[in-house]
């Protein structure tokens, strides 16, 4: 079955390191995206491509970049951790770009900053 | 920015029960999508219903779409203690038309 993993689940890292969250889609979906999600916040989108070599900035980018080197991947970085990057992240994917495309979600990476 | 929001933040009911979700959001949309997640688990679709329907059935959700008042509402019939999870609404919004989810509702179905 397709499906769409998360790695690691749990990362504890300190402030200033640098740390890549892996996510890895086997649905062969052109579109994927970050979200992060945090008490009070919901989810809010922090990267997203729509295919090979395409990355575009969400309404929170500032601090993370990704890139997209092929159909399956698309593994997020935070340059230089901060606490307020604490929070559970998560991966999706979409056959569709828009009007209607169904996002299939990750497990989730529980990230703290210390 | 926030498209949709949920109301109530949280519900707590009995099973066999029907529980009730609120969904309001601000502009024109094409679509309207509910997702449910369990604690610790990613979210899952639940249903999507587009601007020209009005109402949409799966199993023991039915999801019901105002455009003229932008709201959405989603009702689970019947509930079980297995319905306990957070469920969210997602629109469309921003120049690329992305999914914008709200805060979500917690359900709580005590057996």
């Amino acid at each position: 079955d397709a499906e769409i993993t998360q790695s690691p689940r749990h990362k504890i890292t300190e402030t200033g390191r640098q740390v890549t969250l892996a996510c890895h889609q086997t649905w062969n979906h052109n579109n994927m995206f970050w979200y992060r999600q945090d008490l009070g916040h919901g989810l809010r989108l922090i990267h997203y491509s729509y295919g090979v070599q395409d990355t575009n900035k969400g309404e929170v980018s500032d601090g993370y970049s990704v890139s997209r080197s092929n159909t399956e991947d698309l593994p997020l970085t935070l340059e230089s951790a901060a606490s307020s990057q604490t929070s559970v992240y998560f991966c999706a994917s979409s056959a569709l770009r828009v009007h209607g495309g169904e996002l299939f979600f990750g497990e989730g990476s529980r990230l703290t900053v210390l | 920015s926030q498209q949709g929001e949920e109301d109530p933040q949280a519900l707590s009911i009995q099973e066999g029960e029907n529980a009730t979700m609120n969904c309001s959001y601000k502009t024109s949309i094409n679509n309207l999508q509910w997702y449910r997640q369990n604690s610790g688990r990613g979210l899952v679709h639940l249903i999507l219903i587009r601007s020209n329907e009005r109402e949409k059935h799966s199993g023991r959700l039915r999801v019901t779409l105002d455009t003229s008042k932008k709201s959405s509402s989603l009702l689970i019939t019947a509930s079980r203690a297995a319905d306990t999870a957070s469920y969210f609404c997602a629109t469309e919004g921003g120049s690329q038309g992305n999914l914008i989810f709200g805060k979500g509702t917690k359900l709580s179905v005590k057996p």
